[in-house]
């Protein structure tokens, strides 16, 4: 079974400055994938990135980039420059592999982190 | 745009009457999952489907049942709804945009209140 934490359930940054979202992960599993998604308070759910276990680069997308610490368990989301429509709640997911090495695409989500970007 | 459609997109309906919501979807995936999405607890998986006929139970399952009989519509039903499953549910598909990324795409979500 997979497990997701994130301990911060909210956070604040000034425009223009960068943050750091917290997510730490259980798994048994050798082989996983980690995701981060955006929900804004219009509440569809934004895929953001992604870091597979055996990539040793972490994963950048635009001003979003993926602190990936596979010894501790660990996939901090950074967001770079903050601007004020990254406002939203932010969501770390896992997908791991059954026994028989398939998840089927099962994500099991954390609880979330509410980003609050100060002008 | 995964064309992803829920219906109903919100449902106000009373303790003990059956609800069905409806996920569809027109690029002919194969994966298809029900979350719902509480305060506190992020999204939670209840039943997920890997193709016509093909549905198991994640997580949250109690309460719920699914059915799949062409690949794209995903229905989830309450036989007889609580109010503990007043919830937002939301429909995914494994998206094929990167195929060893694999992420999923999400609907708008359908708001459910159980009175």
């Amino acid at each position: 079974a997979q497990k997701i934490t994130q301990t911060q359930p909210g956070m604040f940054v000034q425009e223009k400055e960068a943050v750091t979202l917290d997510c730490t992960y259980d798994t048994s599993d050798q082989s996983y994938g980690l995701f981060w998604y955006k929900q804004p308070s219009s509440g569809e759910m934004i895929f953001l990135i992604y870091q597979g276990s055996y990539d040793e680069q972490n994963a950048t997308e635009g001003r979003y980039s993926l602190n990936f610490q596979k010894a501790r368990k660990s996939a901090n989301l950074v967001i770079s420059a903050s601007q004020l429509g990254d406002s939203a709640m932010y969501f770390c997911a896992m997908r791991g592999a059954n026994a028989g090495g398939t998840s089927y695409g099962k994500l099991t989500f954390g609880q979330g982190t509410i980003l609050t970007v100060h002008p | 745009d995964a064309g992803i459609t829920q219906s109903p997109r919100h449902k106000v309906t009373e303790t003990g009457t059956p609800v069905t919501l409806r996920c569809h979807q027109t690029e002919n995936h194969r994966y298809m999952y029900w979350y719902r999405q509480d305060p506190g607890h992020g999204l939670r998986l209840i039943h997920y489907s890997y193709g016509v006929k093909d549905t198991d139970k994640g997580e949250v399952s109690d309460g719920y049942s699914v059915s799949r009989s062409k690949t794209e519509d995903f229905l989830l039903t309450l036989e007889s709804a609580t109010s503990s499953q007043t919830s937002v549910y939301f429909c995914a598909i494994k998206g094929s945009l990167h195929p060893n990324t694999g992420e999923l795409f999400f609907g708008e979500g359908s708001r459910l209140t159980v009175l």
